[in-house]
């Protein structure tokens, strides 16, 4: 079945670090890719998406590209704020499915 | 305009006992999603609703999980005879469609099975 795994947290950064969080997936056919962004005490949020490979999806200053070749949307931040601190979670969805199937997040602090 | 909301956002119950839990969609949406977000299981996708079609129910746990959608809006998931590995956070999602429309969720509501 469908299955996306992305890196373990907690993932503690200073701020204006470089972010890099890794996601990979397995899946049939050419899946749509999703960043979800979940603030404390609040609901999830698409962050950003991309819907074929070699696409690049960016958001608040956020960018993942989609890469067929190695099953990978990587979300990346230049310059992280303490705003960004979050859960993050990437996520498929299969051609012609509506299901969302989702990694098991990654939890960002940012400190000053 | 308003988002999708859900009631209540907390609820803690006796184990045994049944609940229910709300979903507001944004208003215009057909579909309509419910997945649960558990420590061990991360984000698992409970049921589906399209417009009058028969809900997809394929990812609902146990026969003692079922949802209902009325008028094709609101929606409620029951829980009946509440388990302790059921205590988790409910999320309730919505889309304009389908397959290439984007899923916007709710906050959420956690339930705890005492």
């Amino acid at each position: 079945g469908d299955s996306v795994t992305q890196m373990e947290g907690p993932v503690t950064l200073s701020e204006e670090a470089f972010l890099t969080i890794n996601c990979t997936y397995t899946a049939t056919g050419y899946p749509s890719l999703f960043w979800y962004v979940q603030y404390p005490g609040e609901g999830l949020q698409l962050l950003l998406k991309a819907t074929k490979a070699d696409d690049k999806g960016s958001n608040k200053g956020f960018e993942a590209t989609y890469r067929k070749e190695t099953t990978s949307f990587h979300l990346e931040k230049g310059s992280v704020q303490v705003s960004d601190s979050a859960v993050y979670f990437c996520a498929l969805r299969r051609a012609g499915s509506y299901q969302l199937t989702f990694g098991k997040g990654t939890k960002l602090s940012v400190i000053p | 305009g308003a988002g999708v909301s859900q009631s209540p956002s907390n609820k803690v119950t006796e184990k045994g006992k049944d609940v229910e839990l709300r979903c507001d969609p944004i208003s215009g949406h057909t579909a309509l999603y419910w997945y649960r977000q558990s420590l061990g299981q991360g984000l698992e996708f409970l049921i589906y609703f399209q417009g009058n079609s028969a809900p997809d129910k394929s990812g609902l746990p146990s026969d003692r999980f079922s949802a209902e959608r009325t008028g094709g809006s609101v929606s409620t998931l029951t829980i009946q005879r509440t388990q302790q590995e059921d205590s988790a956070v409910y999320l309730c999602a919505s889309s304009l469609r389908t397959t290439t429309d984007t899923q916007y969720f709710g906050p959420g509501t956690r339930l705890t099975v005492l």
